[in-house]
């Protein structure tokens, strides 16, 4: 089976810029979390879809959001984009029901803004 | 709301040694589960260990062990036989049972060296 994919994988915007994130998950995968990973703030959870709903959120504001397709694909936006935003993006997937189940995570998209 | 952390921002082990990483948590849920990922610097996140709380034994992945101490709120990860390709940053993470999330919460990490 393939892995997570991601795309893409590096990206330079502006501030001020919006940009769009992709996730693929593992084949059968119905959920999809996301997380930002930097240097000060570490990993922090984003948001979580299954079946197309969002059924988690953190503590992000509202200029990131995502949404989830009817084949698991998942996307997220970051909308007028900040310095503090440039991080390395996580996308995880993972079965349902899931237990215990470990999620499986992607390569990330590392994001840098200008 | 739950917390996670680890209080060693980087640890060193000699090659074939073995390393205890430190993990405590806080939460009020009796149920939950724990995990150990390690992301190499390749950046791709991959899951070392797992334990779930209502478990008392503590699981074990080849050369890789975990001391839970559920009334301490306190997840260890010991490495034995240590390897190169163990170097890597270690997130300690935890995960609510209930409601089936998937969320994760980490800690801050654990950068290890291995030396040859």
């Amino acid at each position: 089976k393939a892995g997570v994919t991601q795309t893409p994988r590096y990206l330079i915007k502006t501030r001020g810029q919006q940009v769009t994130l992709s996730c693929s998950p593992i084949s059968g995968h119905r959920s999809v979390s996301w997380y930002q990973q930097t240097p000060g703030q570490g990993l922090q959870f984003l948001f979580e879809y299954f079946s197309e709903t969002q059924r988690n959120k953190g503590n992000f504001p509202g200029r990131f959001s995502g949404r989830q397709f009817s084949n698991s694909r998942s996307e997220m936006n970051v909308s007028t984009l900040e310095l503090g935003d440039s991080a390395l993006y996580l996308c995880a997937s993972r079965p349902e029901p899931a237990g215990s189940s470990e999620q499986y995570f992607g390569p990330g998209t590392r994001l840098t803004v200008t | 709301a739950q917390t996670v952390t680890q209080s060693q921002p980087e640890m060193s082990v000699q090659e074939a040694e073995t390393v205890t990483l430190s993990c405590t948590y806080d939460t009020s849920e009796s149920d939950y589960y724990l995990f150990w990922y390690k992301q190499p610097p390749s950046r791709q996140m991959i899951l070392v260990i797992r334990q779930e709380a209502y478990k008392q034994q503590n699981a074990t992945e080849n050369r890789f062990s975990v001391n839970f101490q559920k009334a301490a709120k306190s997840f260890s990860l010991k490495i034995s036989d240590s390897q190169l390709g163990d170097a890597a940053m270690y997130f300690c993470a935890y995960r609510r049972r209930s409601s089936n999330t998937g969320k994760l919460i980490f800690g801050q990490g654990t950068t290890l060296q291995v030396k040859p």
